[in-house]
């Protein structure tokens, strides 16, 4: 059973502008974490974000979260070519996670 | 560093094989798991270990099998694979210091990438 839906599916930018992309939930959640996937390869963990935090920065990574709206936003801020990749969105309150579908962002150079 | 292996790449096989994907960790994680990922499926969890003999499984199950004798190692096992098999396989461990909130950090293992023809 899939938690989240990332939205968009994907999307494409130019470096240096930045790219927001987005994830639903259905149920309730201690904390959502976001991972990035480059091309055939492993994911590796970008955040945590807790359910009694808001807002959470991590170089030039931002993520929200919105209980209330079972909802959580990554931004990525001055995107550069190295950030093209998948990016999930991963709930689970105890040692399992269930990732989202995903959102697959390009960024042209 | 955490390392997370997966035994190959890259595998192609025939339909009605006994296939073996293997994992192994180094950092001594309790908690195993096994996913597939399919376009526009996202990651599924097949079956997980929260220790050495010990099995769950996940959201798809069926056709898999695992096997975890040593602590390092998880094994997923097609018992005779089917053409709906191909897919990316993805190994991933985590524990034993939960993140705040309660929740783990998994760290993957590259993927092995299976055709079954």
């Amino acid at each position: 059973s899939q938690q989240g839906e990332e939205d968009p599916q994907a999307l494409s930018i130019q470096e240096g502008e930045n790219a927001t992309m987005n994830c639903s939930y259905k149920t309730s959640i201690n904390n959502l974490q976001w991972y990035r996937q480059n091309s055939g390869r492993g994911l590796v963990h970008l955040i945590l974000i807790r359910s009694n935090e808001r807002e959470k920065h991590s170089g030039r990574l931002r993520v929200t979260l919105d209980t209330s709206k079972k909802s959580s936003s990554l931004l990525i801020t001055a995107s550069r070519a190295a950030d093209t990749a998948s990016y999930f969105c991963a709930t689970g309150n105890t040692d399992k996670l269930i990732f989202g579908t995903g959102t697959r962002l390009q960024v042209f150079p | 560093d955490v390392k997370v292996t997966q035994s190959s790449r890259y595998l192609v096989k025939r339909t009605g094989e006994k296939v073996f994907l293997e994992c192994v960790q180094d950092m001594d994680h309790e908690n195993m798991f096994w996913y597939r990922q399919d376009p526009g499926l996202g990651l599924r969890l097949i079956y997980f270990s929260y220790d050495v003999k010990m099995k769950e499984k996940g959201d798809i199950p069926e056709g898999y099998s695992v096997s975890r004798e040593k602590k390092e190692r998880f094994s997923l096992i097609l018992e005779s694979a089917s053409t709906n098999q191909t897919s990316m396989y993805l190994c991933a461990s985590s524990g034993p210091v939960p993140l705040a909130g309660g929740s783990y950090e998994q760290y993957f293992g590259p993927g092995t990438r299976l055709t079954v023809t």
